[in-house]
């Protein structure tokens, strides 16, 4: 069964402590994991679409990594500003994108 | 700019009762789609529409009805609500099908009593 999963699932950290949350999947025909940012009350924002192993992409103090099994969002020096819940999903073959379940993030000054 | 516009925000129903949640893009967008989000079980697609015209089931469609009334708008039907309807929808739109990334409205909150 094609899986999408997120870890943790909360991560509070302190203003400036940089860390990385995970995404791991195993679906078959990968056509792009995407990353979205979604704050409370509101609809996931996109971030980043990674396509292929290797391949990095950056944006302010976020990061995000692709292997052929997971994704890393790597967030250096992070700001209060940055808390929320973080999304992963997954592209494969026949239309399909599977999401995980989030990973919510918690930035204290 | 407004992106991604749905309506109502907030939505109280009885069991049984029916309501259409209202969408509308503005970017031009082929594709469209509407989720249900709920807490531990992450996003799930309920109906997506791929291009104007066509519509098709996704992941959990049981229970909703979806129109795709023009290239902009997508609305999405509940005939006899149900408490398991209870959740938060998201619609979306996208400028290809799944492989785009995807634009969000903030969602309606529905709750079935």
């Amino acid at each position: 069964e094609d899986q999408v999963t997120q870890s943790p699932e909360a991560l509070r950290l302190q203003e400036g402590e940089s860390s990385s949350l995970n995404c791991s999947y195993t679906v078959s025909g990968l056509r792009g994991l995407f990353w979205y940012r979604q704050d409370p009350g509101k609809g996931p924002e996109f971030l980043f679409t990674l396509y292929s192993a290797g391949e990095e992409k950056e944006k302010e103090r976020l990061k995000a990594t692709l292997t052929k099994k997971e994704s890393f969002l790597h967030i250096t020096a992070p700001k209060p500003e940055d808390s929320a819940t973080y999304l992963c999903a997954v592209a494969q073959g026949a239309q399909k994108l599977v999401f995980g379940q989030g990973t919510r993030l918690t930035i204290n000054p | 700019n407004a992106g991604v516009t749905q309506t109502p925000k907030f939505q109280v129903l009885k069991t049984g009762q029916s309501m259409t949640l209202q969408c509308a893009q503005d970017m031009n967008h082929n594709s469209m789609y509407w989720y249900r989000q709920d807490p531990g079980m992450g996003l799930r697609l309920i109906y997506y529409s791929a291009s104007e015209g066509t519509t098709d089931k996704g992941e959990v469609p049981n229970g909703y009805n979806v129109s795709r009334l023009n290239k902009r708008e997508f609305s999405l039907r509940l005939e006899s609500a149900a408490p398991s309807q209870t959740s938060v929808y998201f619609c979306a739109s996208s400028e290809a099908l799944q492989e785009s990334p995807l634009h969000f409205g903030n969602g309606t909150r529905l709750t079935v009593t």
